[in-house]
């Protein structure tokens, strides 16, 4: 059964620096995704990787996915207010179009 | 991408009574799923809701508390049963296409009382 781990759970971080989030899962994956979410709202596509390699990019954004490692990180450059937000990664289960979701990860950027 | 709209947005409701909430998409879809995310917690799949035939409930969740229906490619109902308090949460379905993206409803937020 897939896990999926993400570190860190909170994040505080000042504008204008970069950071990133790193999401783990436990049994092999060829795609991985990744969603924002703001408070009382729903979930925001942001990425889907489809491929070991894959590197996808929007604006202070990028995310990468390494199948050997199984890992995916976001990476946020040059933080702005904006961004705030609780941001997801999520691996289909089993090869099928299920999601397991990670706990998220809470960023606050402080101005 | 999909437009997808659920309905109600939220609602408040006594223990022991049942809700039933809607999932539109604006096109076809093959699959569509139901997700629960508890307050401050990160998104569980309750169920795949086949068109056609009985869905498909994960660990933990069952049919008398959530049946769910698909009667077309492009709807399906989630109802909750007899709720109590901790069924408070925000009730999201999702649909995928052949793309591999997967979108999610804007959810209905529930409070039980």
């Amino acid at each position: 059964e897939l896990k999926v781990e993400q570190n860190p759970l909170f994040l505080s971080m000042q504008e204008g620096k970069n950071y990133t989030i790193y999401c783990n899962y436990s049994t092999t994956s060829d795609r991985l995704y990744w969603y924002r979410q703001d408070p009382g709202k729903s979930l925001e596509s942001l990425f889907v990787l489809l491929s070991n390699g894959a590197v996808k990019q929007e604006g202070r954004l990028m995310a990468s996915l390494d199948t050997k490692a199984r890992l995916s990180t976001l990476h946020i450059t040059a933080a702005v207010h904006d961004l705030s937000a609780t941001y997801f990664c999520a691996g289909p289960q089993g090869g099928s179009e299920k999601l397991v979701f990670g706990k998220g990860t809470k960023l606050t950027v402080n101005p | 991408s999909a437009v997808i709209s659920q309905k109600p947005s939220r609602d408040i409701c006594q223990r022991g009574t049942s809700l039933t909430i809607q999932c539109q998409v604006d096109s076809q879809v093959t699959m569509m799923f139901w997700y629960r995310q508890q307050p401050g917690q990160s998104l569980t799949l309750i169920a795949t809701a086949n068109q056609g035939s009985e869905a498909t409930y994960e660990s933990g969740f069952v049919i008398d508390k959530f049946p769910i229906s698909r009667p077309n490619l492009t709807f399906s109902t989630l109802t909750v049963s007899n709720m109590s308090p901790e069924d408070s949460s925000i009730y999201l379905c999702s649909v995928s296409r052949d793309s591999y993206e997967q979108y999610f409803g804007p959810g209905t937020r529930l409070t039980v009382t």
